[in-house]
């Protein structure tokens, strides 16, 4: 079993509507969790963290954390063509002191105008 | 802001010849640094970890002695890749931690290796 999983798509979503991205995680000490996005010949962006149980909004982003099911997700509301790009979840795992992020495979999200 | 920057940005150099690549947190200091390589279509790979003053930790499978890395103060860290391969053309991302105590790692832009 991966570390972080990710289905790797590609997911495709017509404008305005909402794409949900997965994640799942082994580790069930992890404590932070990130949404990154890479759009193609870039390096990661950082969308959102999340560390509690819940949901964490920001803006047209709502980053969903469920430690109990080892399962973190993102929401995307009224997509844009501008949010096709391979999104990443991280996972930094709770027995590397130094903050070692493992990433999953990424998401590719297509935004169809 | 958390702005990391990474020189150069793309560099094609012959088989067996060395490359050093620069990162630099340009608005925190960084008490660590890491090294994340890329493949096509794959996910960032941790190479290493590198605090200031220190010696690196290198991931399994990552050769120390090809792979160098330096990190002399808060602000630059160096990866150099010596005797370069074709196999060794890659996207090579560093990132930076503004705390110990912080998750969050800010990422540069990347450098884009081509091994002739």
């Amino acid at each position: 079993q991966k570390e972080v999983e990710q289905n790797s798509g590609p997911l495709s979503v017509p404008e305005g509507a909402i794409a949900s991205l997965n994640c799942t995680y082994s580790d069930r000490g992890s404590q932070s969790f990130f949404w990154y996005r890479q759009y193609s010949g870039k390096s990661p962006e950082l969308i959102m963290s999340i560390y509690s149980n819940g949901d964490k909004e920001d803006g047209r982003f709502t980053a969903q954390l469920n430690k109990a099911s080892q399962y973190v997700s993102l929401l995307i509301r009224d997509s844009q063509p501008s949010d096709s790009a391979t999104y990443l979840c991280a996972v930094n795992m709770i027995y590397n002191q130094g903050g070692k992020l493992i990433f999953g495979q990424g998401t590719e999200l297509s935004v169809k105008p | 802001g958390a702005v990391v920057s990474q020189h150069p940005s793309w560099v094609i150099c012959k088989s067996g010849t060395s490359v050093k690549i620069e990162c630099r947190s340009l608005d925190f200091q960084a008490t660590t640094m890491f090294w994340y390589r890329q493949f096509p279509k794959q996910s960032l790979m941790l190479m290493a970890t590198s605090n200031e003053g220190s010696k690196a930790t290198y991931e399994q499978g990552v050769e120390k002695d090809k792979f160098l890395i330096n990190h002399a103060s808060l602000t630059l860290s160096t990866l150099t890749v010596t005797s370069a391969h074709p196999e060794d053309s890659s996207f090579y991302i560093c990132s930076g931690k503004k705390t110990a105590t912080t998750d969050t790692q800010y990422f540069g832009p990347g450098t884009r290796l081509t091994v002739l």
